[in-house]
């Protein structure tokens, strides 16, 4: 069946860049989307990109998609404090989303 | 624009006894999904509705749990009777039925089985 998994925790400084990875085994998925979960809330969608895309910017946010190797990384530029989160990755292929099982963000100050 | 809304935020039980959450999903939203979201894991989906017909049930452990969407707006998820391995944050999602796939997430509910 469908899979993604990440990595499950990441810690950086204040200032530099975060980079999540991503694996998925779903060939057929349409849209990979990153998710963010803070602390006793739901999930929040940051960004997504569509599977004929290579990357997508969106301000301190760079998506990478390596289609071949079914690879999904999420780059953080600038990381904060705030961005203290956890990050899910998640594919689409049909009408059901996958989540992974969430990268926790650690941001040293 | 008001959010995905969900009741009890939090609810302890002892084992075998039965809950009830309530999701109310965002004004024109034809789509909503019950998740499971065990501590330290992702979101494992339960059950998907569009309007009041069952798009995806396959997880859902039938046996115990159940879900209705009456008259393709609220939805509530049941669970009786209850095993401690149901602790959880139960989180109620909707969507458009058309669009990028983004699903919009209420706040959950904390079950906790003792």
């Amino acid at each position: 069946g469908e899979d993604v998994e990440q990595s499950l925790f990441l810690s950086v400084r204040e200032g530099d860049s975060s980079v999540i990875n991503c694996t998925y085994t779903d060939s057929s998925s349409t849209y990979l989307y990153w998710y963010k979960q803070e602390p006793g809330a739901g999930l929040q969608l940051l960004t997504y990109i569509f599977s004929n895309m290579d990357m997508k910017q969106d301000q301190r946010l760079t998506v990478l998609l390596n289609k071949k190797d079914k690879h999904l990384s999420l780059r953080i530029a600038d990381t904060q404090t705030g961005d203290s989160a956890i990050y899910f990755c998640a594919e689409r292929g049909g009408f059901k989303t996958i989540f992974g099982a969430g990268t926790r963000l650690f941001v040293k100050a | 624009e008001a959010g995905v809304a969900q009741s009890p935020r939090y609810k302890i039980i002892e084992k075998r006894q039965s809950v009830a959450f309530w999701c109310n999903p965002i004004s024109g939203h034809a789509t909503l999904y019950w998740y499971q979201q065990i501590l330290g894991q992702g979101p494992k989906l339960l059950i998907q509705f569009q309007n009041n017909g069952v798009v995806d049930d396959s997880q859902l452990p039938k046996d115990r749990f159940s879900a209705e969407r009456l008259k393709g707006v609220d939805s509530t998820l049941k669970i009786q009777p209850a095993k401690l391995e149901d602790s959880a944050v139960y989180l109620c999602a909707s969507s458009l039925v058309r669009g990028t796939g983004e699903l919009f997430f209420g706040e959950g509910s904390r079950l906790t089985v003792l």
